[in-house]
């Protein structure tokens, strides 16, 4: 299995950019990497996925560097309602290697 | 616009009981997944499938079975309920595995508890 490690919890205040870190050593060649925002109650919603490099959607960004042994999601300017639990996410397109959530990095914005 | 549908959304159970927890999504994805979540705790994979009449064991498949009959069903199945597995389960899919830009989708979940 293709294991994840995030930092268990961080703290920020509104319109602060948020980075979180995750470490996944043991990332195959085919590997992509994913990230989840997860509000109590609620499943889990894809937030943004990438190979390598970088990457940026209309809600965060993913910096991957070359070895792709970490990843860290960006979110610029983050308000109260982006206090949630981030999951990072490694696995491959054919779906033959299980896939594993990490334990997650509870944000918690502050005002 | 349903997506990924699952009941039931609560559930208590005796201790030995049976139950089969539904999923269905109407997107025509191919892969399946069952996950459960303990209080405070990450997503567990159970098990998935990555098409009609294929399963695969997850990290955490012992007591529960599944079956894929159809692109849009993946049941999971409780034969014998213990305390242990009380916990929010969750279904998911996805058009392929996890790369090629192709997220997995959740329900809303479903909360068993096991008494």
């Amino acid at each position: 299995l293709a294991k994840t490690t995030q930092p268990i919890s961080m703290d920020s205040y509104e319109g602060q950019e948020v980075n979180i870190t995750c470490s996944h050593n043991n990332i195959a060649t085919n590997d992509y990497i994913t990230w989840y925002q997860q509000f109590p109650s609620q499943g889990p919603r894809f937030i943004i996925q990438g190979y390598k490099t970088k990457v940026t959607n209309e809600v965060a960004s993913l910096f991957i560097p070359a070895d792709r042994k970490s990843s860290t999601l960006s979110l610029p300017r983050v308000s109260l309602s982006d206090t949630a639990v981030y999951y990072c996410l490694v696995g491959d397109s054919t779906g033959r290697r299980a896939l594993t959530f990490g334990s997650g990095t509870r944000l918690q914005v502050q005002p | 616009n349903a997506g990924v549908t699952q009941t039931p959304k609560f559930r208590i159970l005796k201790i030995g009981q049976s139950m089969t927890l539904q999923c269905t999504q109407d997107m025509n994805h191919n892969y399946m997944y069952w996950y459960r979540q303990d209080p405070g705790m990450g997503l567990k994979l159970i098990y998935y499938s990555v098409g009609a009449g294929i399963t695969d064991k997850g990290e955490v498949p012992n007591g529960y079975n599944v079956s894929r009959s159809t692109t849009e069903d993946f049941p999971l199945r409780l034969e014998l309920a213990a305390p242990s597995q009380t916990s929010v389960y969750f279904c998911a899919s996805s058009p392929t595995g996890v790369g090629d830009n192709q997220p997995q989708h959740f329900g809303d979940g479903t909360r068993l508890s096991i008494l």
